[in-house]
Formats: C-alpha cells, sequence, structure tokens
C-alpha cells in the first residue's frame, strides 16, 4: 500500500542534543510538509517543501531545519531541542494537481529530557 | 483571513448513539472542506472530504455535507462505537493552488462508552 512512513515513531533525546527526524513516501507526492502537534492540539505547520523548493513559516523557530534529498525522503533536524519542543511531529503528503489533500504518516513522539 | 470552528470537547456518548460534531468555517473563495480522525498516539487519517457545495463526503460510517448557505460541515453517524473514540479534526484547503495551506480546528474529543 502506498503510505508515508515515519521513523522513530518515539524518539528520546538530551536537552541542546542535535536530532533528526525522517519521513519517507510510496505515494510520489511533490509536496512534502512537516507538522508539530502538542496534547492533542491541531498541527502547527513548521514548513513545506514544494518538490526542491522550501518554504518556511514566519514563525518557525531557526532551532527547525529541513532537508529533503530526493522525492522520497524528507528529514527534520532540530539543532538544540528545549524542553519546549517535546511534542509530536507528523510528517504530511500531498499533490499539486488537484484538491490539496494531505496524507499523514503516523507521527513521531519526541521526548527531551 | 480563513478559519474553522468546531464543537469544544470532550463529547462523551454511549455505544450505538447518533453523534453530531459541528464544524463552521470562514473563507473566501470556495475551499475544500475535511474531517481528520486521529486515534491515541497516531497520526491523522483522512476520515472524508468535500470539494464543492452541496457534495457529501461519507466513509466508514460518518457523513458530512458541504453547506455553503449555513458555511458548515458538521460531521454524522448514526450509530458510533467504541472504536471511534478519536480525536476529529475539521479543516479547510485553500482552493486548488497547489501546497495551499490546511487550516485545522482545534478538535474535537470523543469518547464513547461500552
Amino acid at each position: 500500500d502506498a503510505m508515508v512512513i515515519q521513523n522513530p515513531r518515539y524518539q528520546v533525546t538530551q536537552f541542546g542534543k542535535p536530532v533528526t527526524l525522517s519521513c519517507s513516501q510510496t505515494l510520489n507526492h511533490n509536496v512534502m510538509y512537516w507538522y508539530q502537534q502538542k496534547s492533542s492540539q491541531a498541527p502547527k505547520l513548521l514548513f513545506h517543501y514544494y518538490d526542491k523548493d522550501f518554504n518556511n513559516e514566519a514563525d518557525t523557530p531557526d532551532n527547525f531545519q529541513s532537508r529533503r534529498p530526493n522525492t522520497s525522503f524528507c528529514f527534520l533536524d532540530i539543532r538544540s531541542p528545549g524542553l519546549g519542543d517535546a511534542a509530536m511531529y507528523l510528517c504530511a503528503t500531498s499533490t499539486s494537481s488537484g484538491v490539496n489533500t494531505q496524507y499523514f504518516g503516523p507521527g513521531t513522539r519526541l521526548t527531551v529530557l | 483571513g480563513n478559519s474553522v470552528t468546531q464543537m469544544e470537547g470532550p463529547v462523551t456518548l454511549s455505544e450505538e448513539a447518533f453523534l453530531t460534531i459541528n464544524c463552521t468555517y470562514t473563507a473566501t473563495g470556495y475551499p475544500s472542506l475535511f474531517w481528520y480522525v486521529q486515534y491515541p498516539g497516531e497520526g491523522l487519517q483522512l476520515l472524508l472530504k468535500a470539494t464543492k457545495a452541496d457534495d457529501k463526503g461519507s466513509n466508514k460510517g460518518f457523513e458530512a455535507t458541504y453547506r455553503k448557505e449555513t458555511t458548515s460541515f458538521h460531521l454524522e453517524k448514526g450509530s458510533v462505537q467504541v472504536s471511534d473514540s478519536a480525536v476529529y479534526f475539521c479543516a479547510l484547503s485553500e482552493g486548488y493552488s497547489s501546497a495551499s495551506k490546511i487550516i485545522f480546528g482545534s478538535g474535537t474529543r470523543l469518547s464513547i462508552r461500552p
């Protein structure tokens, strides 16, 4: 089945220690998104890639970076995690044609000690 | 700007009860509307969608009708099950532009008692 995969499902890191979360997709979608979600609040968009073009949200902290080496993979790098960065991180994909229906991965739960 | 307002939770129902979760939106133009469901510890799953006025989205016994005149997209199910316990997000997408943003409501937590 075509899907969005996130690894790991659970990640524990230490305060200030860089961490990378990964997302891969078999849907061949050209748009990929990263969201942060806290305590079943609505997901908050951090940034997205439209093909190779990176689009950052204005209020996304510089501490959050992203890489997309190819169509299938996208990474979220947190350079110096703080306690406030503990959250669920969701990856989503969509195609740029037609209605923007986003398909989400299962998420990575990040704990910062 | 565009926004989505949905009824606050938590909503607690008994099994086999009728469910309505209200959702209204504010938008310029003609958005597409969605319901996403999030089970505990999981990501969001697309439950159903509607792309134009009077469209009805349906899936797994859930339905929602795109009502332009009342700017609403209420989620309904005739007989809920314990397995429907989850958080439900109403959302809109601003038209057909590529990579357009999805605007989410605040989510409604649904708990079903056996």
